[in-house]
């Protein structure tokens, strides 16, 4: 059984703070990593992916990825109020195309 | 990119009644597509997936089904409705190499 563990939250952080998402995963063949944002009420959506060990950065946000430790973190830096959503963490295993997903951890950022 | 249209954005249906839910997708041709139901305060759950026209793969025995009748339509269906079929449906497209997906706006079914 692959899984793919957050912790529920909520976190909560101030404005302008790094918000730290973490992610793990039980599938040592796993080798696609995404990060989708859910808001309330809303679909999810694609915020980043990554396939290699490091970090990959896209303007605010920088996910990591350690494949030896077997998590995926996201962080987020100067965090905003329209921040505050749920965030998906996907993995998807060699030789498969369809990604596990976690249940996600709720951000909360406040002013 | 590509564009995924999913209607209606909210259903209310007595128990017992049918559904048929639809998705449409514009900007690729030959993707995957994906059916997912979220619960409230739940994680996404994949109902069915389709790698193409007529092929539909079921991960969750239940009163539900899917059809592929067309390259960038997908369809679900229900006979008849139970009160554990409400929630919030997802579609999902897959395209590339990347395999990130795209989701639709969703339906939020309530059965009463």
């Amino acid at each position: 059984q692959k899984e793919v563990e957050q912790n529920s939250g909520p976190l909560s952080v101030p404005e302008g703070a790094i918000a730290s998402l973490n992610c793990t995963y039980s599938d040592r063949g796993s080798q696609s990593f995404f990060w989708y944002r859910q808001y309330s009420g809303k679909s999810p959506e694609l915020i980043m992916s990554i396939y290699s060990n490091g970090d990959k950065e896209d303007g605010r946000f920088t996910a990591q990825l350690n494949k030896a430790s077997q998590y995926v973190s996201l962080l987020i830096r100067d965090s905003q109020p329209s921040d505050s959503a749920t965030y998906l963490c996907a993995v998807i295993s060699g030789g498969s195309y369809i990604p596990t997903f976690g249940r996600g951890t709720s951000l909360i950022v406040h002013p | 990119s590509q564009t995924i249209h999913q209607w209606p954005a909210t259903l209310v249906q007595p128990v017992g009644s049918p559904l048929s839910l639809e998705c449409t997708v514009e900007g690729t041709s030959n993707p995957n597509l994906y059916w997912y139901r979220q619960a409230a305060g739940r994680g996404l759950q994949l109902l069915f997936y389709s790698v193409g026209i007529g092929q539909i793969s079921s991960e969750v025995p239940q009163n539900l089904s899917a059809s592929r009748p067309q390259d960038r339509q997908f369809i679900l269906s229900s006979k008849k409705l139970l009160l554990s079929d409400s929630g919030f449906y997802l579609c999902a497209c897959q395209t590339g190499t990347d395999y990130g997906y795209t989701f639709g706006s969703g339906t939020r079914l309530t059965v009463v």
